[in-house]
């Protein structure tokens, strides 16, 4: 399983645009890259996913360069309620979590 | 859809007694995992089952785990003897395709004393 590595802290303020970015030297060619966002007292819950080049949801947008040793998740003028985990997963068959990224939204 | 329908949420028992954790994945997905969280060690993955047969049980920490999946609609996660450092949050959650958006339950809160 490819190892990740993403900041383990983030402040932001509301309305700006956050991007996260994550490691992952050693991804392989069936590995997909994966995002959860965990609230507190909550299980993580699923942001985003992609292969290569740039993903793009109601939530998030994901941008993979080509050689995929690394993504960036970013997030749209977030807001107070952004405050989160947000987990940054490569795998083919299953997830495993590494610390994640706490990001804290400031007014 | 109810989602993944955890129970207890939460548990408090002594050390020593049997607990067994609960889990009801999303019809249909064919894929369950449990999740311990705790603040030393985050999110582990314990065990997955894919089509009620477990497929990798390395997570699991030592005999006293346990997990079993009799159905597509239920799982168990069993902890006999329980010990105070099993103190955690338990998730489960289910996938219809291999990572495409795991769903995960509200979890069990468990306390040994």
């Amino acid at each position: 399983l490819a190892k990740t590595t993403q900041p383990i802290s983030m402040d932001s303020y509301e309305g700006q645009e956050v991007n996260i970015t994550c490691s992952h030297n050693n991804i392989a060619t069936n590995d997909y890259i994966t995002w959860y966002q965990q609230f507190p007292s909550q299980g993580p819950r699923f942001i985003i996913q992609g292969y290569k080049t740039k993903v793009t949801n109601e939530v998030a947008s994901l941008f993979i360069p080509a050689d995929r040793k690394s993504s960036t998740l970013s997030l749209p003028r977030v807001s107070l309620s952004d405050t989160a985990v947000y987990y940054c997963l490569v795998a083919d068959d299953k997830l495993i979590f590494g610390t994640g990224t706490r990001l804290q939204v400031f007014p | 859809d109810a989602g993944v329908i955890q129970s207890p949420r939460h548990e408090v028992t002594e050390m020593g007694q049997e607990v067994t954790l609960r889990c009801k994945p999303i019809s249909g997905h064919n894929s369950l995992f449990w999740y311990r969280q705790t603040m030393m060690r985050g999110l582990e993955l314990l065990i997955y089952f894919n089509n009620n047969v477990p497929i990798d049980d390395s997570g699991m920490p030592e005999d006293r785990f346990s997990a079993k999946m009799p159905n597509a609609s239920f799982s168990t996660l069993k902890i006999q003897p329980s010990e105070p450092r099993d103190s955690a949050v338990y998730f489960c959650a289910s996938s219809g395709q291999a990572l495409y958006g795991y769903t995960f339950g509200s979890g069990t809160r468990l306390t040994v004393v």
